[in-house]
């Protein structure tokens, strides 16, 4: 069965640089979140998507923003990195309206020097 | 705001040992789900609990919840050293006013299980 794709796996970027991770849903989900995951820590959420809007914001800095396209994959960008979003960051999906089951993907491994 | 806390955070225990992980939260929510997580890797859905007293069993781990308590628990039976992983629950409130759901992670329970 498809699962949620993220790419890139791994990525290494600078300290100001920026970056793009981006996020596949399980086909018919409608719903995506973003998660980061620091080293030993629970997954704090960033944002949500319903239907290609924005659903909630968590502790997302202002340096990040996200969109979800109309084929329901959803981008995470990152600016003026800092060593602290050095993380993993997760993507998940669901089908909206329903507080259904949570499925992740793989992640997306950050590292900023 | 929503707290949702486990203990212990870690736990290690000896194979063929039973011990129960337990997770309360701070409001409402009449459904709750618990993941395993492997170092560096992604999220497992283990149990999915949707209404109060529901009880879910796979292997050698078991769910409940107890809506009314605020409170759900991990009971593991005769561990064995597959299943150390970091156990996390996650309870979803009441809807956001955009009808989404924000799901909150508890602070997971770091297993290891000795041979």
């Amino acid at each position: 069965a498809a699962g949620v794709i993220q790419s890139p796996r791994h990525l290494i970027k600078e300290k100001r640089e920026t970056a793009t991770l981006k996020c596949y849903p399980i086909p018919r989900h409608d719903t995506v979140y973003w998660y980061q995951q620091g080293p030993g820590q629970d997954p704090q959420f960033l944002i949500s998507f319903y239907e290609k809007m924005q659903s909630d914001k968590g502790s997302i800095p202002d340096r990040f923003s996200a969109q979800q396209f109309s084929d329901y994959h959803s981008e995470l960008n990152m600016s003026s990195l800092e060593l602290g979003d050095s993380a993993l960051y997760f993507c998940a999906s669901t089908v909206g309206g329903s507080a259904g089951e949570l499925f992740f993907g793989e992640g997306s491994r950050l590292t900023v020097l | 705001e929503l707290k949702v806390e486990q203990n212990p955070l870690f736990l290690s225990m000896q194979e063929g040992k039973n011990y129960t992980i337990y997770c309360n939260y701070s409001t409402t929510s009449d459904r709750l789900y618990w993941y395993r997580q492997d170092p560096g890797k992604s999220l497992e859905s283990l149990f999915v609990l949707l209404s109060n007293g529901a009880v879910k069993q796979e292997g050698r781990l078991m769910a409940s919840l107890d809506t009314k308590a605020r409170l759900s628990t991990l009971h593991i039976t005769a561990a064995v050293h597959d299943l150390s992983a970091t156990y996390f629950c996650a309870v979803v409130p009441t809807a956001t006013t955009s009808g989404t759901y924000k799901y909150i992670f508890g602070t997971g329970t770091r297993l290891k299980v000795l041979a």
